[in-house]
């Protein structure tokens, strides 16, 4: 596997609070994406970076917030977690951005919203 | 909608077949990715054809694009138990835009 990994792997916490993923990446590339996986849904870009402070938001970014800080970190906050944020993570890194090349996944962070 | 959408959603085959799973979009594209999921795992990256390109090959796997048709199709032959896994289409829509996964094709290879 690419130098990449998630914390925590698996969490389960309750409507309304606060909630930050962790991805951290051992490779110096440059792009950093966070998604979700639902069934019926496939992969949804949830918020990507292009650099350190550097971020944007894709097609599912309601209710989350990211930041990075730093080259190998990028975090993902759930400030008030909802049921229906109940869902599989992935955090991705590229070199090159966006759809230009491959992109190398992490294992996954499991995330129950009671 | 999703961009890329993938046919058959599930596939089951015996060891030593060859399994085809077809993957449509929508809009022009720069280049069309295949990844593969195992169960509990992230995902990972098999293939990636360009616009310009209509086949490639990487070991076991064949990759054809059409962009007429705006389909492709990832053909593994003699397929083995080890190759069960969820198999993605990733687009993208030109321009520096994101890649958009489709909902996957659940290959399951019986021994």
């Amino acid at each position: 596997d690419a130098g990449i990994t998630q914390s925590p792997r698996h969490k389960v916490t309750e409507t309304g609070t606060p909630v930050t993923l962790r991805c951290h990446q051992t490779e110096n590339h440059r792009y950093m994406y966070w998604y979700r996986q639902d069934p019926g849904h496939g992969l949804r870009l949830i918020h990507y970076s292009y650099g350190v402070k550097d971020t944007d938001k894709g097609e599912v970014s309601d209710g989350y917030s990211v930041s990075r800080s730093k080259t190998e970190d990028f975090l993902l906050t759930l400030e008030s977690a909802t049921s229906s944020q109940t869902s599989v993570y992935f955090c991705a890194i590229s070199e090159n951005g966006l759809g230009k090349g491959e992109q190398f996944f992490g294992p996954g962070t499991r995330l129950t919203v009671l | 909608s999703q961009q890329g959408e993938e046919d058959p959603q599930a596939l089951s085959i015996q060891e030593g077949e060859n399994a085809t799973m077809n993957c449509s979009y929508k809009t022009s594209i720069n280049n069309l990715q295949w990844y593969r999921q195992n169960s509990g795992r992230g995902l990972v990256h098999l293939i990636l054809i360009r616009s310009n390109e209509r086949e490639k090959h990487s070991g076991r796997l064949r990759v054809t694009l059409d962009t007429s048709k705006k389909s492709s199709s990832l053909l593994i032959t003699a397929s083995r138990a080890a190759d069960t896994a969820s198999y993605f289409c990733a687009t993208d829509a030109g321009g520096g835009s994101r890649l958009t996964f489709g909902e996957g094709t659940q290959l399951t290879v019986n021994p």
